[in-house]
Formats: C-alpha cells, structure tokens, sequence
C-alpha cells in the first residue's frame, strides 16, 4: 500500500459542475496536510493546507477525517483554468525530515 | 522576491557526462529537497538537507550526490549520467519538514 494514496483519473467534468477528490494516508499520527496544483510540465503551486476543522477558499473546500484518514478536496463551479493534477501532500509522522506526495489526480474540465 | 531559483531549465547530456544543477533560496529556509518527475509519475525525493552541512539521502540517492554549504544553495551532481536520469528536477525549501514547500520551476533534462 502506498503511503499517500490517490485515483488518478482522469476525471473528465463539465464546465460548472463540482468534483471531488479523496487521499488517503498511511499514518494516523500525521500532522500537515496540504494539496498542490500542479499544471503540465510545471512545478507544484500550493492550492490549500488542510485543517482540522475544514477550510474553504473560494470555490475550494479541504476537509480532514482523521478517523478513516483521508482529506479531501471539493471544487464547486469548475472552470476551465481548473484543468490540472491535484496533488495530496502529508508529513506522515514527526521523523519525517520532508512532506509526502500522492502521484496525484487528473481534472480536466470540458467546455 | 525570487523564492527557489534553479539553473538550467533545460540541458541535454550525453551518456556518461556529469552536471551540477543549480538551487538557491533567499527565504533563509533551513530545509531544503531535490525531487524528479519522470513523466506521467508523482514527485520522488532524490536528496535533502536540514541545513548548512547537513544533508540526506531520500527515496532514489543512487547516482546523485549533493552539498549545502550554505543555506541558501543546495547542488544537485550527476557524476555519471544515465538514460535513467533523465527527468524534470525539482528543487524546494521549506521552513520545517510540517510547513508547505516552495518549489522552483524545474530543469528539464535529457540523457542521450
């Protein structure tokens, strides 16, 4: 089992609708969460951390559950400029001197 | 405000050639990561290091060396390239190993 896990798609949505992506983690004593952007051939951008409690940016929702470990990240309203690889990122435990990736999931909003 | 700065963007080698790649940061951040990308694949971290004199290795170290004698700059050396190098290369910093990482935009090379 992969230690950050993710489907990589590719989710083929319409322009408008909402999509929502899952990640589960192997480590139950996690700390960070965050998910990136990354568009084709470019870096990762940071989108949102994830907080306990939930955040939402915009039109962009990340949610925790600690319990069955995975976080999530929900897009309302998708744009075309939404068309990307999300990335799922953890520090898995404390001895870990960098963050984790997931392989990522692909979005591709159609006109 | 630069943030993480790598050179090249782009080289091409041939077999058996060696290169340094270039990272350097001015946001002070003590940690610093290399990762390459082989295409349609996830991040895999090459190298660290937790600060100036300090370095790691991380999931794919093999043919790869590394120094950070300051911290703002953190090499990447091929010694010996190989077709399986060739890859995007990615530097970051962070402030901590639980902080968001800043990324530079990457060196796109190709082993021939």
């Amino acid at each position: 089992r992969k230690e950050v896990e993710q489907d990589p798609g590719p989710f083929n949505v319409p322009e408008g609708a909402t999509v929502a992506f899952n990640c589960t983690y192997s480590n139950s004593a996690s700390q960070s969460f965050f998910w990136y952007r990354q568009d084709c051939r470019k870096e990762p951008k940071l989108l949102m951390s994830v907080y306990s409690s939930g955040n939402e940016d915009g039109r962009f929702t990340a949610q925790l559950n600690r319990a069955s470990q995975y976080i999530s990240l929900l897009i309302r309203d998708s744009k075309l400029s939404d068309s990307a690889t999300y990335l799922c990122v953890v520090n898995l435990d404390t001895g870990r001197r960098a963050l984790t990736f997931g392989s990522g999931t692909r979005l591709q909003v159609q006109p | 405000n630069a943030g993480v700065t790598q050179t090249p963007k782009f080289r091409i080698l041939k077999i058996g050639q060696s290169m340094t790649l270039q990272c350097t940061q001015d946001m002070n951040h003590n940690y610093m990561y290399w990762y390459r990308q082989d295409p349609g694949m996830g991040l895999k971290l090459i190298y660290y290091s937790v600060g100036a004199g300090i370095t790691d290795k991380g999931e794919v170290p093999n043919g790869y060396n590394v120094s950070r004698s300051t911290t703002e700059d953190f090499p990447l050396r091929l010694e010996l390239a190989a077709p399986s190098q060739t890859s995007v290369y990615f530097c970051a910093s962070s402030y901590s190993p639980r902080d968001r990482v800043n990324f530079g935009d990457g060196t796109r090379l190709s082993i021939l």
